[in-house]
């Protein structure tokens, strides 16, 4: 079966650090995709990182990066000098071809950003 | 207008009522889902279509029922409304690629209260 574990529930991080976001994932399919979506408290789901199985660097969009480390089955986002504005709740995400193309979702971690 | 339009955005309802939450979109995407999310328990895949004369069932479909009136149109139905259906719920649309990459495009959620 397959399965993505977000363990942290919650996350402080003081404004301007960086912080890590930890995810592992569980498959059998060698294809396949992980994403990061950020929810802000408005509720909408927004895309912020993908990363595929085969890539061979880490993903990176502007201050968000993926630590993909395959064999350890982990996708951990890390956020570079964190703003007010990433405080919200962050979802990992996997979607593959024994999947069916359809994406599972992790619990979620809430991040607090502290000026 | 957005590309995936839920309605409403928030609804209370009574116990035993039914009601339905509706989606459209101007992606032009074959696909489309549902999922509810939950605090702790993340989002969790509901029911979802990959054309107009195919439904599937998700993880959670007992209590819900789907109706896909054309490919811009999913709508979720909650046929007698119970309190443990208290959630947010999403719609979302992805491109008819198999392709891993393609991340959802999500509406702005619905937000239902049943009392």
């Amino acid at each position: 079966a397959q399965k993505i574990t977000q363990t942290q529930p919650g996350m402080f991080v003081q404004e301007k650090e960086a912080v890590t976001l930890d995810c592992t994932y569980d498959t059998s399919d060698p294809s396949y995709g992980l994403f990061w979506y950020k929810q802000p408290s408005s509720g909408e789901m927004i895309f912020l990182i993908y990363q595929g199985s085969y890539d061979q660097q880490n993903a990176t969009e502007g201050r968000y990066s993926l630590n993909f480390q395959k064999a350890r089955k982990s996708a951990n986002l890390v956020i570079s000098a964190s703003q007010l504005g990433d405080s919200a709740m962050y979802f990992c995400a996997m979607r593959s071809n024994t999947g069916g193309f359809k994406t599972i979702f992790g619990a979620g971690t809430r991040l607090f950003v502290k000026a | 207008d957005a590309d995936v339009t839920q309605t409403p955005r928030n609804r209370i309802t009574k116990t035993g009522k039914r009601i339905m939450l509706e989606c459209s979109q101007t992606k032009g995407h074959d696909r489309m889902y549902w999922y509810r999310q939950d605090p702790g328990l993340g989002l969790r895949l509901i029911y979802y279509s990959f054309d107009v004369k195919d439904i599937n069932k998700g993880e959670i479909s007992d209590g819900y029922s789907v109706s896909r009136q054309a490919q811009a149109k999913f709508s979720l139905s909650l046929e007698s409304a119970i309190p443990n259906q208290t959630a947010l719920y999403f719609c979302a649309t992805s491109d008819n690629r198999d392709n891993l990459s393609d991340g959802y495009t999500f509406g702005s959620g619905t937000r239902l209260t049943v009392v």
